[in-house]
């Protein structure tokens, strides 16, 4: 099955400046790649996603890229704000399948300090 | 947007007894809906695949006659987490699987807090 590693677990910026998390999945026919913020105690906001037919995409100051070959995929968020503090989890999916279940990474605890 | 209802949004039972938990997607039909399970700054662990009208798919570890999945309608499935321990105290948080033109997506739901005593 589908296997995602994230990193780093933690991270630290300073207020204004750029945050980027990675990650990696296992299995080729994952097509579908979403991220999540989760404050605490909320359930998994969408805050963008990427499919595998396209290498970048960016909506304001939040962009992914994905490459395909290297089963990676990043979220970089760039003139970080103190209301970005949160988890982010990213993930992914077979987004053409009727049973495309989510398998998440582990969580980046994001921190902006002012 | 799609909505994702759950219910209750916070239970707390003792030890022994089970708790059932409903999600509702409020205004779409749902074939597939699937049921994670989060420990405090952990992630969520898928635990199963609810599928109306026939039998959940769980995912490895995860007992099936401890967690009972009910999907018995196209916007109605529920988890009943049955004899409950305290290891079993989580967030469970659904999700629902809306079919677009392209592809599909899921919507989760707010999430439900057990604290078994």
């Amino acid at each position: 099955g589908e296997n995602v590693e994230q990193h780093p677990s933690t991270l630290s910026v300073q207020e204004g400046d750029s945050a980027v998390i990675k990650c990696t999945y296992s299995d080729s026919a994952s097509n579908y790649f979403p991220w999540y913020k989760q404050e605490l105690g909320k359930r998994p906001q969408l805050i963008i996603d990427i499919r595998s037919n396209v290498g970048e995409k960016k909506d304001q100051r939040i962009a992914v890229t994905l490459n395909k070959t290297a089963k990676h995929f990043s979220l970089h968020i760039t003139e970080t704000q103190p209301e970005d503090s949160a988890v982010y989890f990213c993930a992914a999916s077979n987004g053409d399948s009727s049973a495309s279940k989510i398998i998440f990474g582990s969580g980046t605890r994001l921190s902006i300090r002012p | 947007g799609a909505v994702v209802s759950q219910h209750p949004s916070w239970v707390i039972c003792k030890s022994g007894t089970s708790v059932k938990i409903e999600c509702r997607s409020l205004d779409f039909q749902a074939t597939t809906m699937f049921w994670y399970r989060q420990f405090p700054k952990q992630s969520l662990m898928l635990m199963a695949t609810s599928n109306e009208g026939s039998k959940a798919t769980y995912e490895q570890g995860v007992e099936k006659d401890k967690f009972l999945i009910n999907h018995a309608s196209l916007t109605l499935s529920t988890l009943t987490v049955t004899s409950a321990h305290p290891e079993d105290s989580s967030f469970y948080i659904c999700s629902a699987l809306r079919g677009l033109a392209e592809a599909y997506e899921q919507y989760f739901g707010p999430g439900t807090r057990l604290t078994v005593t």
